[in-house]
Parts: C-alpha cells; sequence; structure tokens
C-alpha cells in the first residue's frame, strides 16, 4: 500500500518561498509520477504541476509558470513542491498524489498560510 | 484549455439515487478519460472512479461511472445513498499536458 506523508503546516511572510516535501513508502518511486493540487479555502481543486522522477521530467500548469518548481530526490523517495514569491492568494492546503493523469493515493495536505 | 462544469449541490435521502454531471466545454471526453474524487469534510480527497467508469479497490459498486459522447458529459452516480457519502465529488480530466478539475458537487444526504 503506497502511502504519501507530507511536510507540516507553513506560516509564511508575502514575497517569501516556501517547500513542501511529500515522503513515498510503499511503492516504486522512480518510475512513477507524481502530481500537487491545491485547494485554498472553501473552494476546490486546483491542478499545479507534477514530475515523473525516471525522466526528470516536469509540466506546470500554465498559471503557476515561473513561479513554483517540482523537483524530486530518489534517494529518499521524497517529492517536493517550492512555490516562490508568495501572496495572500496562496494561502491553501497543498496536496501531493501519486499519478499523472489521475492519482491512486493522496497525501494528507499541508496547510500553507501566507500572512504579514 | 477547457472547462469541467458541475452542478454546485445535489441532496437527496438515504437509500436513493443521486447523479453528479460533468461537462466539458471544449474537447472530447472519447478521447481522454475522467476520473471523479470525493472528498469529505476535512479530509484529503479519494479516487472513487477513474477511467471512466473503474472502481479503485474497495469502493463500492454504489459508484459508478459513465460517459455520453453526444453532449460531451460525464457522470457520477451514487446507488443506495448513505450518510457517509455527504461529501464534495470533483470530476477531472486532461487535454495533452494540462490536467483539469471541475467546481465540485456538494452531495447533502436529507
Amino acid at each position: 500500500q503506497v502511502q504519501l506523508v507530507q511536510s507540516g503546516a507553513e506560516v509564511k511572510k508575502p514575497g517569501s518561498s516556501v517547500r513542501v516535501s511529500c515522503k513515498v513508502s510503499g511503492g516504486t518511486f522512480s518510475s512513477s509520477a507524481f502530481t500537487w493540487v491545491r485547494q485554498a479555502p472553501g473552494q476546490g481543486l486546483e491542478w499545479m504541476g507534477g514530475i515523473i522522477p525516471i525522466y526528470v521530467t516536469t509540466n506546470y500548469a500554465q498559471k503557476f509558470q515561473g513561479r513554483v518548481t517540482i523537483s524530486a530526490d530518489e534517494s529518499t523517495a521524497t517529492a517536493y513542491m517550492d512555490l516562490h514569491s508568495l501572496r495572500s492568494e496562496d494561502t491553501a492546503v497543498y496536496y501531493c498524489a501519486r499519478g499523472r493523469n489521475w492519482f491512486d493515493s493522496w497525501g494528507q495536505g499541508t496547510l500553507v498560510t501566507v500572512s504579514s | 484549455n477547457f472547462m469541467l462544469t458541475q452542478p454546485h449541490s445535489v441532496s437527496e435521502s438515504p437509500g436513493k439515487t443521486v447523479t453528479i454531471s460533468c461537462t466539458r466545454s471544449s474537447g472530447s471526453f472519447a478521447s481522454t478519460y475522467v476520473h471523479w474524487y470525493q472528498q469529505r469534510p476535512g479530509s484529503a480527497p479519494t479516487t472513487i472512479i477513474y477511467e471512466d467508469n473503474q472502481r479503485p479497490s474497495g469502493v463500492p459498486d454504489r459508484f459508478s461511472g459513465s460517459i455520453d459522447s453526444s453532449s460531451n458529459s460525464a457522470s457520477l452516480t451514487i446507488s443506495g445513498l448513505k450518510p457517509e457519502d455527504e461529501a464534495d465529488y470533483y470530476c477531472q480530466s486532461y487535454d495533452s499536458s494540462t490536467l483539469v478539475f471541475g467546481g465540485g458537487t456538494k452531495v447533502s444526504v436529507l
């Protein structure tokens, strides 16, 4: 059974960056794809982008191009999402999920609060 | 890019059947799959239907998915509604390298 465990909640200042991690256990990390999805308070799900570690290929939603970096460390079976130039509208729960076009496992979510 | 449109909310009594629609604005469900996720309050989403009509292990057969190519829409049907089915449901599809979620439908069990 694949498990995705994310890092803890963060509080950040506007203009700063945040890194959220997603540690994977119980599956084949390198050949899997991992996707990041966020959910603002009271809102729906929003796709941010993803990575396939074995090919070191990333794909980002146009909305986040230039502001998000998704990476992976095969040695620790961990995927990362870095979001830069944070603004208040980035306050949301960030989820990692395994899969490229659909997702068979999800992390528990990480709340990122952007506030001055 | 395309959009996926879902009703904002549906409600029904226990034991009844509800159907949630998901209409694609452009492109075709005939050439890409649709997937459905359930999100209970305060929890992460879980997959209940993938590739139009497939259920992951552990998802009861009360949940079913279908495609109507003529209207370019997908549907999620929940039969024998139970109180624990009260949740938000999201459809999701893709086009080349872009993934899109529907806005979500809140299912209330009266």
